[in-house]
């Protein structure tokens, strides 16, 4: 069982450029998200997704874009990256919505780190 | 959206000490609550986790938490911390579908 997979772990572009972080998991989990971390900030939530075909924005969407065709995959798209997006970025799942009875955990990747110049 | 304060942003120890780190959230209702610890280079672990029953709950390494309800605190505590609990430590609180953050605190454990 392989949790939360994230790629690529490392990547540097340029300014301008287009990329897209990968992020997988094979728990069938309903709820998935990309927060990015940045020192003295803590995680801040860019993009959620409840379902496949549902997604919505978080705490800091500008500049990233979302898709959810599968329960598997929620890619996380830089349009054109910027050097602010400098940043370490996790994906994140749970097999359920907050509040229920088993008030499930969420999961985290491993992390990919992203510096833009 | 909720928001989650951490009252110390870098706590210095030495071992045996015992350690403390406040996290207080900013409003009410049902939330599920979390301390998450990150070690040097690696990626978000679960300390430990409330949903409701017992408001002191225990996690792994020998760390617990008391949550307040009317304080809308959830503090962390070990007894007795080690050399190895050096890590960035992250409050977290679960509302509706977010997970908000605290921006975190390191601690440092000298030997």
């Amino acid at each position: 069982n392989a949790g939360v997979t994230q790629t690529p772990k490392f990547q540097v572009l340029k300014t301008g450029q287009s990329m897209t972080l990968q992020c997988a998991q094979d728990m069938n989990h309903e709820y998935m998200s990309w927060y990015r971390q940045d020192p003295g900030m803590g995680l801040r939530l860019i993009h959620y997704s409840v379902g496949a075909g549902i997604t919505d924005q978080g705490e800091v969407p500008n500049g990233y874009n979302v898709s959810r065709s599968t329960t598997e995959d929620f890619p996380l798209r830089l349009l054109s990256a910027a050097p602010s997006q400098t940043s370490v970025y996790f994906c994140a799942s749970s097999p359920a919505l907050p509040n229920t009875h088993s008030g499930n955990t969420i999961y985290f990747g491993e992390g990919s780190w992203l510096t833009v110049v | 959206a909720q928001s989650v304060s951490q009252h110390n942003h870098h706590v210095i120890l030495s071992e045996a000490a015992s350690l403390e780190l406040g996290c207080n959230y900013s409003y009410g209702g049902t939330v599920n609550l979390f301390w998450y610890v990150q070690y040097p280079g690696q990626h978000l672990q679960l300390l430990l986790k409330y949903f409701s029953g017992d408001p002191l709950v225990k996690g792994i390494k020998g760390f617990e938490a008391e949550f307040i309800k009317s304080k809308f605190s959830f503090n962390l505590r070990k007894p007795s911390v080690q050399w190895s609990d050096t890590a960035e430590y992250f409050c977290a609180v679960r509302d509706d579908y977010k997970l908000s953050f605290g921006a975190g605190t390191t601690v440092t454990v000298r030997a």
